[in-house]
């Protein structure tokens, strides 16, 4: 059983698509987070959701929009995507809305290449 | 400045030889402190978890935190070619209280 999944694993799309990323996780947990990590394998926080509600929206392009339709599932669309969207997506989930309680555990991840 | 410093890296060593990978942080409220593997291509995995100070063992893996120093350690001992890996440290202040604070990853190769 995938504990935190995300699809589609590989992306390939053009500029100026729209692309959507889904996440589910099955652990009962009560915080999803969507980070970005770049080619120098730095992670840096997009979104974080608490039981539906947003509670971390980080300095993101509005281009990008988060959406939590229950605490299991937290999917991420990209309108008008450009060059420098490129970069892997993990979505992950933690017990407590800081990962304190065991950490964060994260899905295998979504490469966007946006040519 | 970043509240957490890690060096990058590459670093490369021999089979069997001890690892010591090291971060440095700024903020002296971080009391939950965490290592993470992730392998080429494969999302982050949880290796280590430490509250507070002192030390946590864990088979090969050993975990020190230092919070007079504001210095946290990861060493391997008999590294082995399946530790190659990109080790990621992580911290935060406490439960609710935001989120995980990543260092940048240091990439590790062990050669046979």
């Amino acid at each position: 059983d995938t504990a935190v999944s995300q699809t589609p694993k590989y992306l390939v799309t053009q500029m100026g698509n729209d692309k959507s990323i889904k996440c589910e996780q099955n652990l009962g947990h009560d915080t999803m987070y969507w980070y970005k990590q770049d080619s120098k394998k730095f992670l840096k926080i997009m979104f974080s959701y608490n039981n539906k509600e947003l509670i971390i929206n980080e300095t993101v392009p509005n281009r990008f929009s988060p959406k939590s339709p229950d605490k299991a599932h937290l999917n991420l669309h990209i309108n008008s995507l450009e060059l420098g969207d490129s970069a892997v997506y993990f979505c992950a989930s933690s017990q407590d809305a800081s990962g304190a309680n065991y950490g964060y555990t994260f899905g295998s991840g979504t490469r966007l290449t946006v040519v | 400045q970043k509240e957490v410093e890690q060096d990058p890296g590459p670093l490369s060593v021999p089979e069997g030889a001890i690892v010591s990978l090291n971060c440095t942080y700024s903020n002296s409220a971080f009391q939950y402190f965490m290592w993470y593997r992730q392998y080429s291509r494969k999302g982050p995995e949880l290796l280590m978890y430490t509250y507070s100070s002192g030390n946590k063992e864990d088979g090969r893996f050993t975990a020190q935190v230092d919070k007079s120093s504001k210095y946290i350690s990861l060493f391997i001992r008999d590294s082995q070619p399946s530790d190659s890996a990109t080790y990621l440290c992580a911290m935060t202040k406490g439960p609710n209280t935001g989120k995980l604070i990543f260092g940048q990853g240091t990439t590790l190769q062990v050669k046979p």
